[in-house]
């Protein structure tokens, strides 16, 4: 089984502060991690993902993600937030042993808002 | 969201009327999914298709119904036994579903009155 948890609904930050977004996972086996940002009524957009290598992932936006094994976390960064990265954030895992394509597995999504 | 199409973006149905969803993608990608997203509840997958005239349940596959005729078409329906069809509905797809990353579409919030 995998899961993945955010554990703050809410992040509120001030504009031009490093941000955090956390998440850990749970997968029996290697993860793939992916973030994912998402704006009002709209589809999610890729920001990065972590496969394998090296544990800190650059993305779009600024965005990084820092894999942790041992702490089994993905957490999302930036050094300096904007308003505009105010958002919905979701982190999603998959088991990399899994052969299925259905194991992609999503948070429950982080509401980001950058104050100006 | 380039390269994935939904529509609508809007649909408002009554009650115990069957519904059909278009999900389009340019992309040439062999795998599609549907999601439903919930507030505070993330994603759950519905159905998903690895290649054409092939598809698996997701998670929550009851009251919903799917086709992979074209490559590039996927397109749900939600039927009469879904008892609670107003969400935000989701469409992806990936070159493969195993190891590519997910591309959404914009969306289709689905309301039934």
């Amino acid at each position: 089984a995998q899961s993945v948890a955010q554990p703050e609904d809410q992040v509120n930050v001030a504009e031009g502060n490093p941000l955090t977004v956390k998440c850990t996972y749970s997968v029996s086996g290697n993860p793939y991690l992916f973030w994912y940002v998402q704006y009002p009524n709209r589809g999610l957009q890729f920001l990065l993902k972590y496969i394998t290598g090296d544990n800190l992932v650059k993305g779009s936006y600024g965005f990084e993600a820092e894999f942790n094994k041992s702490q089994t976390s993905f957490h999302l960064k930036k050094p300096s937030a904007l308003v505009s990265d105010s958002a919905l954030y979701f982190c999603a895992v998959r088991d990399r042993s899994s052969g299925s394509a259905r194991q992609l597995t999503f948070g429950s999504g982080t509401q980001l808002t950058v104050l100006p | 969201d380039g390269g994935i199409t939904q529509s609508p973006k809007y649909l408002f149905r009554k009650e115990g009327q069957n519904v059909t969803l278009s999900c389009e993608q340019n992309l040439n990608h062999d795998a599609m999914y549907w999601y439903r997203q919930d507030p505070g509840q993330g994603l759950r997958l519905i159905y998903y298709s690895q290649i054409v005239n092939d598809f698996q349940k997701g998670d929550i596959a009851e009251g919903y119904s799917v086709s992979r005729e074209k490559k590039e078409s996927f397109p749900l329906t939600v039927t009469s036994a879904q008892k609670n069809p107003t969400a935000f509905y989701l469409c992806a797809s990936s070159m493969d579903g195993r190891t590519d990353t997910q591309y959404f579409g914009p969306g289709t919030r689905l309301t039934v009155l």
